[in-house]
């Protein structure tokens, strides 16, 4: 099994649709977070989280949501999908003792 | 307002030749810089960082430069190789301990045989 593990891997979705995208890791670690990727750009920042009861909100949050149900699994929602979240999204866990972390494969997700 | 800039969309050399992939920030608020390989259909594979404090880490073909005066990290790979080929992100940790990382937009690099 991989280390991140996304799910699914690619995704097509009607306009104002509910999504979930989930994500779960074995290597234990605190910290995870969800990236979005749009083409010809770097990853941009949704949420964190650094436990459990810890949720913090990244530079593009708006119209997303988090949940992290246990420390190893970090769900991400979009509440009513829109054609502009078209992207791929990506899973990261870390830990403090080693900056760089662990990445899941990536979801394709597509909004008609 | 972007902080962390890659200026070249693409980059190719030859097998065997060095590769520098360059990279900018504009933020003083970083306590390492990352570098990231992805190949397509992958996520980003973390490659080697450097430490604010440090000028240069090295691993293996990998090395990292650091110039803090002027804000500027560069990749050198030597040898390049074919599997090499890939594209290469740029990332800087915010300080502060949320281990927040703030990306480039990448560069292509492709190693001609």
């Amino acid at each position: 099994d991989a280390d991140v593990t996304q799910t699914p891997r690619n995704r097509i979705t009607k306009t104002g649709k509910r999504i979930m995208l989930e994500c779960s890791q074995t290597k234990g670690h605190d910290r995870m977070y969800w990236y979005r990727q749009d083409p010809g750009l770097g990853l941009q920042l949704i949420y964190y989280s650094f436990d459990v009861k810890d949720i913090n909100k990244g530079e593009i949050s708006d119209g997303y949501s988090v949940s992290r149900q246990a420390q190893a699994k970090f769900s991400l929602s979009l509440e009513s999908a829109i054609p502009n979240q078209t992207a791929l999204y990506f899973c990261a866990t870390s830990d403090r003792r080693r900056p760089g972390g662990l990445f899941g494969s990536g979801t394709r997700l597509t909004v008609v | 307002d972007q902080q962390v800039k890659q200026n070249s969309p693409s980059l190719s050399v030859q097998e065997g030749r060095i590769s520098i992939l360059n990279c900018d920030y504009t933020n003083s608020m970083f306590d390492y810089f990352l570098w990231y390989k992805k190949y397509p259909a992958e996520g980003p594979t973390f490659l080697i960082s450097i430490s604010s404090i440090k000028d240069k880490n090295e691993d293996g073909r990998f090395t990292v430069f650091l110039n803090k005066s002027a804000k500027h990290l560069s990749l050198h790979i030597v040898p390049s190789q074919p599997g090499d080929s890939a594209v290469y992100f740029c990332a800087a940790r915010v300080q502060g301990g949320s281990e927040k990382l703030v990306f480039g937009k990448g560069t292509k690099l492709t190693v001609n045989p």
